[in-house]
């Protein structure tokens, strides 16, 4: 019944790794993001997909790769890690600017 | 650009009312967002204004004043569970892109 899932819930891993986070919505929304929440709780957008088009692409490292296979998953890769990208990342999904369903977050740590 | 301004702490007590304010500066505005926040957890929203005027769900209203380019979330009753942050953000025309304010964090205290 999960709206909005993201998997894993908590990251850990080490500098210079290469790690995924996946995200599916059974909402029937055509948008989906990316959102990264620092240790000061600023959410700051990163990527919009609509219907599997990226159409917003947030002054993003391009270490940072979004992936759509159809527009229910919006996946996040994510090269080379470095200490800074620590922090918590939300997927979200919409069906206009009214409002967000939010996943549960994945707390990424890298050490 | 995009920028919203809120207060970084309001505090206030059980059975209390309190308003937290919402400035924005949004090129292509669509409307104004509330979400709440509890600590370890995501953002749920609360409640959307496309058109000046009040809007109430239950305890929480949100206002929004376009001409003014402000808006705020009155939350009435406080309780206990209320204890979180709360983030305003403005949708634009930007593919329906919402940018969050800082965010506001609320302790209600017994």
């Amino acid at each position: 019944d999960t709206a909005v899932s993201q998997t894993p819930k908590y990251l850990v891993t080490q500098m210079g790794n290469d790690k995924s986070i996946k995200c599916e919505q059974n909402l029937g929304h055509d948008t989906m993001y990316w959102y990264k929440q620092d240790s000061k709780k600023f959410l700051k957008i990163m990527f919009s997909y609509n219907n599997k088009e990226l159409i917003i692409n947030e002054t993003v490292p391009n270490r940072f790769s979004p992936k759509s296979p159809d527009k229910a998953h919006l996946n996040l890769h994510i090269n080379s890690l470095e200490l800074g990208d620590s922090a918590v990342y939300f997927c979200a999904s919409s069906s206009g600017p009214e409002g967000y369903t939010f996943g549960s977050g994945t707390r990424l740590t890298v050490v | 650009g995009q920028s919203l301004e809120q207060p970084s702490e309001v505090t206030a007590v059980e059975g209390a009312i309190v308003q937290i304010n919402c400035t924005y500066q949004t090129s292509g505005f669509y409307g104004l967002s509330w979400y709440q926040q509890h600590d370890g957890g995501a953002p749920t929203f609360l409640s959307y204004n496309a058109l000046d005027g009040l809007e109430e769900t239950g305890r929480f209203s949100s206002f929004l004043s376009r001409s003014d380019s402000y808006g705020y979330l009155l939350l009435q009753e406080l309780q206990m569970k209320d204890s979180a942050s709360y983030f305003c953000a403005a949708a634009s025309s930007n593919a329906g892109k919402s940018t969050f304010g800082d965010g506001t964090t609320l302790t209600v205290k017994p």
